[in-house]
């Protein structure tokens, strides 16, 4: 089984803070990893993806990859209320000949004006 | 395109009874996907398609059934409806491929399922 780990939170950050989001896996074979939102009551939309070590930025959003270590960050500058919500990471690997993903319980997040 | 449309939204279910969840994608993905997320949890799958034809089990299949006969369709049947199968579902699809590196997921809006 292949696992997603990350912090439940909620993670409570003031408003133009750098929000930090963390995540590790178990599979070394991990090829991709994603980064998606999910507001109170919605389904999930995709922020970010990575698939090389080192990091990626996307206006405010930055995701961070260590192959190494199993681990995928996502950084908020300057969070918003509006970017309080349940942030889900998921890992990408192929079995099979088939693209499989496992999500992670996700992180909420929580930005105090 | 509409994306991903689920039917229904919300529905109620007593024990025993059955149902079908319909999704429907318009994007002419290869894969699609069905989750279940229970409060305050993750997302876990439980039947995914890559392919009209060709379903596998997830993480979680017990007490439900899919098919896929054409690219858009991929429903979701549940028999004898359990309180343990409350929680709300999600249908999602992707273009999937040994080539896609990033296979971006697109959620349809969810069903709320209460089986009382």
């Amino acid at each position: 089984q292949k696992e997603v780990e990350q912090n439940s939170g909620p993670l409570s950050v003031p408003e133009g803070a750098i929000a930090s989001l963390n995540c590790t896996y178990s599979d070394r074979g991990s090829q991709s990893f994603f980064w998606y939102r999910q507001y109170s009551g919605k389904s999930p939309e995709l922020i970010m993806f990575i698939y090389s070590n080192g990091d990626k930025e996307d206006g405010r959003f930055t995701a961070q990859l260590n192959k190494a270590s199993q681990y995928v960050s996502l950084l908020i500058r300057d969070s918003q209320p509006s970017d309080s919500a349940t942030y889900l990471c998921a890992v990408a690997y192929f079995s099979g000949g088939y693209q499989k993903v496992t999500f992670g319980t996700g992180t909420k997040l929580q930005v105090i004006p | 395109n509409a994306g991903v449309t689920q039917t229904p939204k919300f529905r109620i279910l007593k024990i025993g009874q059955s149902m079908t969840l319909q999704c429907t994608q318009d994007m002419n993905h290869n894969y699609m996907y069905w989750y279940r997320q229970d409060p305050g949890m993750g997302l876990k799958l439980i039947y995914y398609s890559v392919g009209a034809g060709i379903t596998d089990k997830g993480e979680v299949p017990n007490g439900y059934n899919v098919s896929r006969s054409t690219t858009e369709d991929f429903p979701l049947r549940l028999e004898l409806a359990a309180p343990s199968q409350t929680s709300v579902y999600f249908c999602a699809s992707s273009i999937g491929g040994a080539l896609t590196m990033a296979d971006e997921q697109f959620f349809g809006p969810g069903t709320r399922l209460t089986v009382l």
